[in-house]
């Protein structure tokens, strides 16, 4: 079945970096989209972006141009998602999600990973 | 990058209700919108894809409608399990995936 295990929950100081890991089984890896996405504490979702896990090709919202890098390694099914120059308001449950349909990134995305709470205080 | 809205923005109802909910788009985004369901604590469930298709185990009492910039989520009689909120998504640009501001549905 498939199975998206996100790393623990991060403590970060404002200005560091965080990383947070997305381990894909059940499924081919390279052959479908993963999506990165954030809900702030009693907010909605937010988009943050997506990586082709096969070419490692990469697109992100325009508002986290700069700030975040999407990276796989293939040999061990995992998607990365590294936000940098933290900030008080990145505090949020950061969520990986595989797209639905094979080789298509425009596919809604059907199988979400459980989450991981980034907090960012002094 | 494309907008999305969510109406309205909470919405109490009893078992058994009939519910809608209605989202719309700041441009045409034919049928590339999807519709998830999320509790707290927990990741969301994808509901309907392409506007109107049923995800496979979701029950039939949810469905969808419309294209262009307005659609809609109907479930037909409200289960004690429905109470959540409901997130519209537009997957229609290359480079957006612009969810909604979420409807809360909560019990009268």
């Amino acid at each position: 079945q498939v199975q998206l295990v996100q790393s623990g929950a991060e403590v970060k100081k404002p200005g560091a970096s965080v990383k947070v890991s997305c381990k894909a089984s059940g499924y081919t890896f390279t052959g479908y989209y993963m999506h990165w996405v954030r809900q702030a504490p009693g907010q909605g979702l937010e988009w943050m972006g997506w990586i082709n896990p096969n070419s490692g090709g990469t697109n992100y919202a325009q508002k986290f141009q700069g700030r975040v890098t999407m990276t796989r390694d293939t040999s061990i099914s995992t998607a990365y998602m590294e936000l940098s120059r933290l900030r008080s308001d990145d505090t949020a449950v950061y969520y990986c999600a595989r797209v639905a349909e094979v080789v298509v990134v425009t596919s809604p995305f059907d199988y979400w990973g459980q989450g991981t709470l980034v907090t960012v205080s002094s | 990058d494309i907008q999305m809205t969510q109406s309205p923005s909470t919405l109490s109802a009893s078992v058994g209700d009939r519910v809608t909910i209605t989202c719309r788009a700041s441009q045409s985004i034919s049928s590339w919108l999807a519709w998830y369901q999320q509790k707290p604590g927990k990741a969301p469930k994808l509901l309907i894809y392409k506007a109107s298709s049923l995800e496979s185990g979701v029950p039939s009492r949810f469905s969808g409608s419309g294209s262009g910039t307005e659609f809609t989520l109907t479930i037909s009689s409200l289960q004690p399990d429905d109470f959540a909120t409901y997130y519209c998504q537009q997957y229609n640009s290359f480079g957006g995936f612009t969810f909604g501001p979420g409807t809360k549905v909560d019990i009268k």
